[in-house]
């Protein structure tokens, strides 16, 4: 089945205890994203990858890092959490753009 | 910044009803994207919408493009209680070959019997 998953799908955290956010796609994708979701704010893009090796920031991409080592593969690291950081997070892929993107599951992220 | 804005941000309504929701925005663009969620549930893609003047439909659902006005529309006929979700315009700026996209608060639908 073409999907993405992202783990874990529920973390609560402390501050400054560094965390990370896996995102696999099994779809043969060049292009992957990810994105918070926040009331009110709709979803802001953090960064995304057009292929491995090459990444860029998106609207909010303070306090955060990725890596595209593999294709299928596009982790979420961050590296010491803040409460600001709670959060509703999606990972998303797609053929590239325009093509439409597909997203994963969620995780939803509380750091107290 | 690009600016996305969609209204009404809650809307409700009865079945069998019509209503549109409208997608603003700032900037140039000719590729707009509409996705749907449902409580406690990811995005589901609707509509890819790639040029001035596109228009799709699916179902109940049929989405429109005006490039000019830097509008789209999604306009939902005869209302049913499974459209109740939360629907999300999304844009990506003309020179950023569709790579950056912004989107809209979403506005949340509810259908009622």
């Amino acid at each position: 089945e073409a999907q993405v998953t992202q783990n874990p799908r529920y973390l609560i955290t402390v501050t400054g205890k560094k965390l990370t956010v896996t995102c696999s796609q099994n779809m043969n994708h060049e292009y992957m994203s990810w994105y918070r979701q926040d009331p009110g704010l709709g979803l802001r893009q953090i960064y995304y990858s057009m292929n491995v090796e090459v990444t860029d920031k998106g609207d909010v991409p303070e306090g955060y890092k990725v890596s595209r080592k593999e294709k299928r593969n596009f982790p979420l690291i961050l590296e010491s959490p803040s409460p600001n950081q709670t959060s509703l997070y999606f990972c998303a892929s797609s053929l590239g753009p325009p093509a439409e993107q597909y997203f994963g599951p969620g995780t939803r992220l509380t750091v107290t | 910044e690009l600016k996305v804005e969609q209204n009404p941000l809650f809307l409700s309504m009865q079945e069998g009803k019509n209503y549109t929701i409208y997608c603003n925005y700032s900037t140039t663009s000719d590729r707009l994207y509409w996705y749907r969620q449902d409580p406690g549930k990811s995005l589901e893609s609707l509509f890819v919408l790639l040029s001035n003047g596109a228009v799709k439909q699916e179902g109940r659902l049929m989405a429109s493009l005006d490039t000019k006005a830097r509008l789209s529309t999604l306009h939902i006929t005869a209302a049913v209680h499974d459209l109740s979700a939360t629907y999300f315009c999304a844009v990506a700026p003309y020179e950023t070959s569709g790579s950056r996209l912004t989107f809209g608060e979403g506005t949340q639908l509810t259908v009622n019997p």
